[in-house]
């Protein structure tokens, strides 16, 4: 079993749906979590830290349940520049090691 | 100008043939750490180096070298490349306080070994 794990996709919406991610991990000790967003052959940019009590940036809003060890991204109102691959990661305590996930890709259809 | 500048970002080069990647920032920061991306295995930590004298291996280490050159400075060395070395590599970097603000990637080199 993958230390961090996705489901690939691609996830095919409409603009303006809503849409949610989830990425769960198995190591309970994991300290931080991250949402980046990568473009095709692009680099990976980080679209926003998760934190214990969620967390909003405009039209994305992460959360961490630590109890089912899943964190979540909800885009709401999506846009065509929307489309890319969600990575997630996790920390782990102590080593600080980053664990990226393969990735969730989403296709924003017009 | 890039934060964390990647060269060269296209090669390809020949089975045998030694190549070396560079990474240059200009973030300040003491991290800085090599991955290779492969389509559904996700980023691979390849070496990883926290400060000039300090050098680890990644998960994925065999057949690649690094060099910590200065603090701004992080190069990767295929010694004797092979076909399946064929990826999108990485560099990034961060400070020590990573684990609240992640890390800053290079664009990228795109590989390809024939």
């Amino acid at each position: 079993r993958k230390e961090v794990e996705q489901d690939p996709g691609p996830f095919n919406v409409p603009e303006g749906a809503t849409v949610a991610f989830n990425c769960t991990y198995s190591n309970s000790a994991s300290q931080s979590f991250f949402w980046y967003r990568q473009d095709c052959r692009k680099e990976p940019k980080l679209l926003m830290s998760v934190y214990s009590s969620g967390n909003e940036d405009g039209r994305f809003t992460a959360q961490l349940n630590r109890a089912s060890q899943y964190i979540s991204l909800l885009i709401r109102d999506s846009k065509l520049s929307d489309s890319a691959t969600y990575l997630c990661v996790v920390v782990h305590s102590g080593t600080y090691k980053y664990i990226f996930g393969t990735g969730t890709r989403l296709k924003v259809l017009a | 100008d890039a934060d964390v500048t990647q060269t060269p970002r296209n090669r390809i080069t020949k089975t045998g043939k030694r190549i070396m990647l560079e990474c240059s920032q200009t973030k300040g920061h003491d991290r800085m750490y090599w991955y290779r991306q492969d389509p559904g295995l996700g980023l691979r930590l390849i070496y990883y180096s926290f400060d000039v004298k300090d050098i680890n291996k990644g998960e994925i280490s065999d057949g690649y070298s690094v060099s910590r050159q200065a603090q701004a400075k992080f190069s990767l060395s295929l010694e004797s490349a092979i076909p399946n070395q064929t990826a999108l590599y990485f560099c990034a970097t961060s400070g020590a306080d990573s684990p609240n603000y992640g890390y800053t990637f290079g664009s990228g080199t795109r590989l390809t070994v024939v």
